[in-house]
């Protein structure tokens, strides 16, 4: 049966810390990986991540994939209080994605 | 460009009734996917249309309907409600529901059964 584990299940951190999010997958036909983040409302995309080995980054944020270990993590640098989420990872097979729980991340002024 | 959105933001019901709830995706995109998420089992996926066929289901009962029209408009039907039906059914769009295109959410209908 297909899964997508992330850990840990909460967090919660001071301003400026560094926080690393962790997901991992056994899913057959695997075709990409995606992280979103919740607020209240809709997830927002963040990465696409098809190939291993390639960092993907947008500001404080950046996201690696292992396609031999299966799993990805997700980095928030010099965390802020609006970073506060749900983070999602997802998988993708075809026509369907898989999603873990979420981490959800607290960060404290 | 307007984003995906999702009608009524919130839903009453009682238990035995049904509910449809409907999903306008991004303009041009074709591929409308719906989820339920409940605080216990995170998104949960339902199925995903593309030119208003269904190409892959979730491990629903059949109570969980949905149809996709020809503007690619998608609208989902939760028939017999049940108390743990509860939950934020969220609707998600891309462009063809290919691997390498990430499908973009609306806000969600929150339905609560009494």
């Amino acid at each position: 049966e297909d899964k997508v584990v992330q850990s840990p299940l909460s967090l919660v951190v001071h301003e400026g810390d560094t926080v690393t999010l962790n997901c991992s997958y056994e899913v057959t036909n695997f075709r990409s990986l995606l992280w979103y983040k919740q607020e209240k409302k809709a997830p927002t995309f963040l990465f696409m991540l098809t190939s291993s080995g390639i960092e993907k980054k947008s500001g404080r944020l950046s996201s690696i994939l292992d396609n031999k270990e299966l799993f990805s993590i997700l980095n928030i640098t010099a965390t802020q209080t609006g970073d506060s989420a749900v983070y999602l990872c997802a998988v993708v097979r075809p026509y369907k994605y898989i999603f873990g729980t979420g981490t959800r991340l607290k960060v404290l002024a | 460009k307007a984003g995906v959105t999702q009608t009524p933001r919130y839903l009453i019901k009682t238990r035995g009734q049904q509910v449809t709830l409907s999903c306008s995706p991004i303009s041009g995109h074709r591929s409308v996917s719906w989820y339920q998420q409940t605080p216990g089992q995170g998104l949960q996926f339902l199925f995903e249309y593309f030119s208003e066929t269904q190409r892959n289901k979730g491990n629903f009962p059949g109570r969980f309907s949905g149809r996709q029209f020809s503007n690619s408009r998608s609208e989902m039907n939760v028939s017999t409600l049940e108390l743990g039906d509860s939950a934020l059914y969220l609707c998600a769009s891309s462009l063809e529901g290919q691997d390498n295109q990430p499908q973009h959410f609306g806000d969600g209908t929150r339905l609560s059964i009494l």
